[in-house]
This record gives C-alpha cells, structure tokens and sequence, in this order.
C-alpha cells in the first residue's frame, strides 16, 4: 500500500527539542521531494518546509528558519523534522506530504506536536 | 509569504452549484498555474482535489472543477451532495519556490 505513516508528536516544554518523522513505503521514495505542512488547532494548513529528492536542498518557511531542520534517509525510506526552540506558536498537527509535479498527491495522517509548560 | 486568501464559508443545498475563490498576487497565482486544491475531513489527511488550476486527479468526481483569471483562482463543486461538507484549502507555488496555502473555506450542504 501507497502511504506515510508520521511519528514521533507529543508534549514538549517551551524551548524544547523534538524530532518527528514519516516512514514512506509502497513507492520509490527517493525519487520524491517530501515536505511538512502543520495546522494549529482549529487552524489552516501552513506550509512548513520541503526537501529535493536527494537531500541536497531545502526550505524553510520564516516562521520556523533556524529553528527547524528537514532531512531524509532514503536508505530508510524515511523523512525527518528537527524541531529546536519549539513555542507555544509551533502547537500543531504535522503532516509530511509527497510532491509529484507540484502538487501533494499523498499525504500523512499527522502526528501533533504540544509545546506547553 | 502571506496567505492566499479564501471567504472563511460558503454554504449551498444539495444539487446546487458553489464556487468559491482563492485570491493571490503575482508572486503566486498570477504567475504560476501550479494551483491545487484540497479538501479535508474532521480529523483526516488533506486530500488533493485539483491540480495545475483545473485538473482532476484520477478518482476525484467530476462534479469539481478549477479555473484562474488574474491572481484569482477558484473551486466549482457542482450537483452539491451532503459528503461534500468539508473544508477546502488551495495552494500555490511561488517565486521563493516554496509553497502558500489559502486561508481555507468551510463547505456546508444545507
């Protein structure tokens, strides 16, 4: 079966680190750029932070810039977030989302991450 | 990159037509025709719904359809049906080459 399976939420203090991860499988992950997208509570869908399909080049909404790191193992057919300096404001589900030809044609079920004291 | 702006709800009966818009600027929309829409379900994963403004993917009802005039573009559901109750968010790629997501609209059957 074609899926993203996210893990990895859960409770984290302000100023906290976490590192959440989506394992691919039903399809050749590496030839995929990936990304996460997150939604707040009752909130819209935000773009997060892509990846190409090597690794070798990524992105990051201004929000999480130099807090956040996405990287991948397409030995492991996984991809990853690392979340540093985590806010209240970073509260979220977060997705991973497979892009084929600009578009995300398969999505995670989200793992939610909880930034309180 | 601020949001792509979306009216928050659009309500209609079963069997009638909806559309609602998706408004950008020409960093996003106006310029790139790598549009998509999604719907999402209490509780569920984003599901795609249209891509590159007015293409459907395969298993999608053709009861959807897209278009795009200017910086503006827009979600037809026609022969509305109560499993259309949803909320619906539309994307864009931009000239960061990064990706926007629309503010999103809550889709409500009468």
């Amino acid at each position: 079966e074609v899926q993203l399976v996210e893990s990895g939420g859960g409770l984290v203090q302000p100023g906290g680190s976490l590192r959440v991860s989506c394992a691919a499988s039903g399809f050749t992950f590496r030839n995929y750029w990936m990304h996460w997208v997150r939604q707040a509570p009752g909130k819209g869908l935000v773009w997060v932070s892509r990846i190409s399909s090597d690794g070798s080049r990524t992105l990051y909404a201004d929000s999480v810039k130099g807090r956040f790191t996405i990287s991948r193992d397409n030995a492991k057919d996984t991809l990853y977030l690392q979340m540093n300096s985590l806010r209240a404001e970073d509260t979220a589900v977060y997705y991973c989302a497979r892009e084929t030809a600009a578009r995300f044609d398969l999505w995670g079920q989200g793992t939610l991450v909880t930034v309180s004291s | 990159q601020s949001a792509l702006t979306q009216p928050a709800s659009v309500s209609g009966s079963p069997g009638q037509s909806i559309t609602f818009s998706c408004t950008g600027t020409s960093s996003d929309i106006g310029t790139y025709n790598y549009v998509s829409w999604y719907q999402q379900r209490p509780g569920k994963a984003p599901k795609l719904m249209i891509y590159d403004v007015s293409n459907r993917p395969s298993g999608v009802s053709n009861r959807f359809s897209g278009s795009k005039s200017g910086n503006t573009a827009s979600l037809t559901i026609s022969g509305l049906q109560a499993e259309d109750e949803a909320d619906y968010y539309c994307t864009s790629y931009t000239s960061t080459t990064s990706y926007v997501f629309g503010t999103g609209t809550r889709v409500t059957v009468l």
